[in-house]
């Protein structure tokens, strides 16, 4: 059965540096997702993306956070500089069509440790 | 906010008893969604109940939804030990979703 799949599984980073995270989505899908989920909250939307641009992004979702494609098959977050407040689990997500009329598949998360 | 609120927080039952959990949403929603959680792993889709949809089945889960109460029920019927996890319901407005704090079922063998 098709996957989502994220790389790091766990990232340890200082404070002020850059990360990139990385997601595989299930290769049919047409719309990728970010969201973040800190230890014993809600899981929290950033950003959706389809069609090589932002969809729709949260308040959380500010200037030093970025998304890509690079190629077919990935999609990244990037964080520039990370902040001791971004220790987070980032989930990657995928859906065939818009979010609203499907479901999204999770990957199993990237565990990011700001020190 | 539509996020969905889970009620209760938390449920303990035994091996084989039916365990039910509730969502409480505050605005229209297109579908909502339910998801599993194992301690520190991924979020695994359950099930999708549409806005025009009463109920659905999945195996031993079966999902309402009252769109007048906005509100929806979780009944996992017959519970193993492997169902112990948390259960998030997530309500979908265009591309978002958006999830509650969850419910944390333990099944006790």
């Amino acid at each position: 059965e098709p996957e989502v799949t994220q790389t790091p599984s766990h990232q340890v980073t200082q404070m002020g540096q850059e990360v990139i995270l990385r997601c595989v989505p299930i290769s049919n899908h047409l719309y990728f997702y970010w969201y973040r989920q800190i230890l014993g909250q809600k899981v929290e939307f950033l950003v959706s993306f389809y069609n090589n641009e932002i969809s729709e992004k949260s308040e959380i979702f500010d200037d030093q956070f970025s998304v890509e494609r690079p190629d077919g098959s990935n999609f990244t977050l990037k964080i520039r500089s990370t902040k001791l407040e971004d220790s987070a689990m980032y989930f990657c997500a995928s859906s065939g069509t818009p979010g609203s009329t499907d479901t999204q598949y999770f990957g199993p998360g990237t565990r990011l440790t700001v020190l | 906010s539509q996020q969905g609120e889970e009620d209760p927080q938390a449920l303990s039952i035994q091996e084989g008893e039916n365990a039910t959990m509730n969502c409480s949403y505050k605005t229209s929603i297109n579908n909502l969604q339910w998801y599993r959680q194992n301690s520190g792993r991924g979020l695994v889709h359950l099930i999708l109940i549409r806005s025009n949809e009463r109920e659905k089945h999945s195996g031993r889960l079966r999902v309402t939804l009252d769109t007048s109460k906005k509100s929806s029920s979780l009944l996992i019927t017959a519970s193993r030990a492997a169902d112990t996890a948390s259960y998030f319901c997530a309500t979908t407005n265009d591309y978002k979703l958006s999830f509650g704090a969850g419910t944390t079922v333990t099944v006790r063998a």
